[in-house]
């Protein structure tokens, strides 16, 4: 089956620590994009990526980084720096042309404590 | 800016018709997408418009208007399970990137 697929659904991590959430689509997709959602509030872009191996930053860059090493794989890591990391966090993947629809991954719930 | 403005809330009676408002900035304007969310999921593709006019599909329809910078979702027959935030999502020329709206909590009673 084709999806999108991120892991965990749910990751606790201690204040001061990097975590790293995964991200991968088997859809064949170019672009991949990395959202954050807050109670309330819409779909914030913090990271995309149109090719292997480039990235852009979106409007919430700060405190995070990602990789694009592979067509497959989009991971984000959430580091010290970013000041309120606690999050629901969407992966999704789409088509490079415009007008194409965006599939989200099923979200990971970050809890710093 | 590019600024999607959408309510926050409403509550409809099950078997009702509800009309989702969007507006966008139009300057530079590709298109628009409706998603829904239901509460903790991904949000999943419900419809995209980049001419003026109603695309209806099923119980749901959505409609553009380019010179205005409007959109809305009409919803029909609202069933239990349309409980749900319906997000609106521009795109703009010169990159696939999507700027969302707040969203819109649906809130379907019986």
């Amino acid at each position: 089956d084709g999806g999108i697929t991120q892991s965990p659904k749910y990751l606790f991590r201690k204040e001061g620590q990097n975590v790293t959430l995964s991200c991968e689509q088997n859809l064949n997709h170019d672009a991949m994009y990395w959202y954050r959602q807050d109670p309330g509030q819409g779909l914030r872009l913090i990271y995309y990526s149109q090719i292997v191996n480039d990235f852009q930053k979106g409007d919430i860059a700060e405190g995070y980084s990602v990789s694009r090493e592979k067509k497959e794989s989009f991971p984000l890591t959430v580091t010290s720096a970013q000041k309120n990391p606690t999050a629901f966090y969407l992966c999704a993947s789409s088509m490079v042309t415009e007008g194409n629809e965006q599939f989200f991954g099923p979200g990971t719930r970050l809890t710093v404590l | 800016g590019q600024n999607i403005d959408q309510p926050t809330e409403m509550t409809a009676t099950e078997g009702a018709i509800v009309q989702i408002n969007c507006t966008y900035q139009t300057s530079g304007f590709n298109g628009l997408f409706w998603y829904q969310q239901h509460a903790g999921e991904a949000p999943t593709f419900l419809s995209y418009n980049v001419l003026d006019g109603l695309e209806e599909k099923g119980r749901f329809s959505s409609f553009l208007s380019r010179s205005k910078g409007y959109s809305y979702l009409l919803l029909k027959e609202l069933q239990m399970k349309d409980s749900a935030s319906y997000l609106c999502a521009v795109s703009f020329y010169g990159n696939n990137r999507l700027t969302f709206g707040k969203g819109n909590q649906v809130v379907v009673i019986p």
